[in-house]
């Protein structure tokens, strides 16, 4: 199985600021990595696949990166409706797995 | 517009069983393969398996062999997941979800609002 780590677990940033957040794989995935936001009391939302690609009417404030172990999430400017966990996918072997999560709250 | 309607909450026994269904709307239901995720109260996400609701196939995760069952009704066009033997390391959120574009191994495009299952003496 293949262990996805997030880090870092919790960040504080102030609004309008950029956020940087980490994947990593136990082994490669290529580029077959999603992100999700997920909110209080909501189901997961994708906003990446294929490591870079956002989803439909995902803001481009959201951008993806990486490939093979290692992966960024990045929000360029946070809006107060981005504060939120987020959570990356490994989509290359079976089992499925996701990482622990990171939760992004307003400093 | 596409959406995924999931049953409602459900409270059960240790050692019952529990079958979650999720009804599709939307979209053509045997184009996309239909997965199961779920969520212990605040914790990660965790994926089941999934179900092809064109062929009926099934992939399920090794930790669930043997107690969970993912059917589909194409009917009425609704994917279900059985899961049995219930313990208390089973309260969760459980979330069916579409597999994204076709094919198995996909993100989760579209999501179901998640039905709550609480599993108490």
């Amino acid at each position: 199985e293949i262990v996805m780590t997030q880090s870092p677990p919790s960040l504080s940033v102030s609004p309008g600021e950029r956020a940087t957040l980490s994947c990593r794989a136990s082994q490669s995935v290529s580029s077959n990595l999603a992100w999700y936001q997920q909110k209080p009391g909501q189901a997961p939302r994708l906003l990446i696949y294929g490591a870079s690609t956002r989803a439909t009417g995902i803001p481009d404030r959201f951008s993806g990166s990486g490939s093979g172990t290692e992966f960024t999430l990045t929000i360029s400017s946070l809006q107060s409706e981005d504060f939120a966990v987020y959570y990356c996918q490994q989509c290359n072997n079976w089992p499925l797995t996701f990482g622990g999560g990171t939760k992004v709250e307003i400093k | 517009q596409v959406q995924l309607v999931q049953s409602g909450a459900e409270v059960k026994k240790p050692g019952a069983s529990v079958k979650v269904s999720c009804e599709a709307s939307g979209y053509t239901f045997t184009g996309y393969y239909i997965h199961w995720v779920r969520q212990a109260p605040g914790q990660g996400l965790e994926w089941m398996g999934w179900s092809n609701p064109n062929s009926g196939d099934t992939n399920y995760a090794q930790k669930f062999q043997g107690r969970v069952t993912m059917t589909r009704d194409m009917s009425i066009i609704t994917a279900y997941m059985d899961l049995t033997r219930l313990t208390s390391d089973d309260t969760a959120v459980y979330y069916c979800a579409r597999g994204f574009g076709g094919g198995a191994a996909r993100p989760f495009d579209i999501w179901g609002q998640g039905t709550m299952v609480t599993v108490s003496s």
